[in-house]
């Protein structure tokens, strides 16, 4: 079974320029998250989707974050524009979503490493 | 609100030696809790999780934890360290009300000495 696929691997952007990063999930997971980790720090729930309806984007800065799940399948995810503080690992993962408990396991991608100069 | 704490960013043991990892998480109703491993330049795997029923919970690479609901713990432990156990260890929480929301501890980075 085919894992979480991401690109790009890295980016190297300089602040104020825009990004955007692709996430397709595991075949068949209703369940889409990004999340952004810092270096030194756990993974932050950035927006959480179920098909293609979001869950929750409390966490999410809008000003400058945006996400989208098209046809409930792949995710992208867009910074513009870029600040220092964008700097990170971003993770998506994805659950079955089957069950409306809270003990399905999240299968995570290898991650976009972003540096903003 | 949950939160997760990981005692310890960085612990060093011998090859062979015990594995002893903590978190303590704070929860308003009765938890799910997960461990998960990251290795360099790569995603987090699980290693095990504890959602209910027994309280010691066996995962994968030889690793277990238990529950301990009076400690309000869930330490991660293993017998005998092997080298490719050098990694980057993560405790996370959700429940029931969350939406299958994972609260992540900072982390422990294991170090494995020969």
């Amino acid at each position: 079974e085919a894992g979480v696929a991401q690109s790009p691997r890295y980016k190297i952007i300089e602040k104020r320029q825009s990004v955007a990063f692709w996430c397709n999930p595991i075949s068949g997971h209703a369940t889409l998250y990004w999340y952004q980790q810092i270096l030194g720090q756990g993974p932050k729930l950035l927006i959480q989707f179920q098909n293609n309806g979001v869950v929750d984007d409390s966490q999410l800065p809008k000003d400058r974050f945006s996400a989208e799940r098209l046809k409930g399948v792949d995710s992208t995810l867009k910074i513009q524009p870029a600040k220092l503080e964008d700097s990170a690992v971003y993770l998506c993962a994805s659950s079955l979503g089957a069950d409306r408990g809270s003990s399905e396991t999240q299968y995570f991608g290898p991650g976009t490493r972003l540096l903003v100069l | 609100a949950q939160s997760v704490t990981q005692l310890g960013s960085h612990v060093s043991v011998s090859e062979g030696a015990l594995v002893l990892l903590r978190c303590n998480y704070s929860s308003s109703v009765p938890p799910y809790l997960f461990w998960y491993v990251q290795y360099p330049n790569q995603g987090l795997q699980l290693l095990l999780k504890y959602t209910t029923g027994a309280t010691l919970v066996k995962g994968i690479n030889g690793f277990e934890a238990e529950f301990k609901k009076s400690e309000t713990s869930f330490h991660l432990t293993k017998p005998s360290a092997h080298m490719s156990d050098a990694a980057e260890y993560f405790c996370a929480v959700s429940d029931a009300g969350s939406a299958r929301q994972l609260t992540f501890g900072s982390g422990t980075q294991l170090t494995v000495l020969p």
